[in-house]
């Protein structure tokens, strides 16, 4: 059965320092990855997705993530934080035993200082 | 772009009363699902429907049903309210096939506080 762990529940950084949002998966063959972003009160928008091809995917909004599949890895990053990057962030996998259902992770907080 | 609008951002509703959730999708996608999302829990599927009039439980359907009977609309019932039903509701859909079957567009939530 396909898996995801976000490993930090929260993560604080200072505006303009870079970011990186850890998700690993479980997963037999070539997932299907994403990363969704959730402003407050405010339902899940697909950042970016990977689904074959070159292993470093640019999304919206100046993130981009990094598919390594020896790592089962498939990090978030963003060279420069800005105050409205503060949301939650969710990675999802799908394509598990055909389904076409995404699994995706419990979220990881980002809080941006000033 | 596609949309997804969910009938109320924000409902209250008393221990025992029948409520409904309604989504509805602007893109012709065959594929509609219903999450509830709780502080820790992440999303956790609990209906989906991949057809008119058909549909399948996810992982928490106990105290739930739901109803597609035109392709752009799929309600979320909860018979009989109760307090732990009390969470913030999310509406998605995808396409049927392909890649892009697994991209999911998702609805703006409603907030159901059961008191």
């Amino acid at each position: 059965a396909q898996s995801v762990t976000q490993p930090d529940i929260h993560i604080t950084v200072s505006e303009g320092a870079s970011l990186e949002l850890r998700c690993n998966y479980s997963y037999g063959a070539t997932p299907y990855l994403f990363w969704y972003v959730q402003s407050p009160g405010q339902g899940l928008q697909l950042l970016l997705k990977y689904f074959s091809g070159d292993t470093l995917v640019q999304g919206i909004k100046g993130f981009e993530a990094e598919f390594k599949r020896s790592q089962s890895s498939f990090n978030l990053r963003k060279p420069s934080v800005h105050w409205s990057d503060a949301a939650e962030y969710f990675c999802a996998v799908a394509g598990g035993g055909g389904s076409y259902i995404p699994t995706f992770g419990r979220g990881t907080s980002l809080i941006v200082h000033p | 772009d596609v949309k997804v609008t969910q009938s109320s951002r924000y409902l209250v509703k008393r221990t025992g009363e029948k409520v409904f959730l309604e989504c509805v999708q602007d893109m012709d996608h065959e594929n509609m699902f219903w999450y509830r999302q709780d502080p820790g829990l992440g999303l956790r599927l609990i209906y989906f429907s991949y057809d008119v009039k058909m549909k399948e439980k996810g992982d928490i359907p106990e105290g739930y049903s739901v109803s597609r009977e035109k392709k752009e609309r799929f309600s979320l019932i909860l018979e009989s309210a109760s307090t732990n039903q009390t969470s913030m509701y999310l509406c998605a859909s995808s396409f049927p096939s392909g890649p892009g079957e697994y991209e999911q567009y998702f609805g703006p939530g409603t907030r159901l506080t059961v008191t």
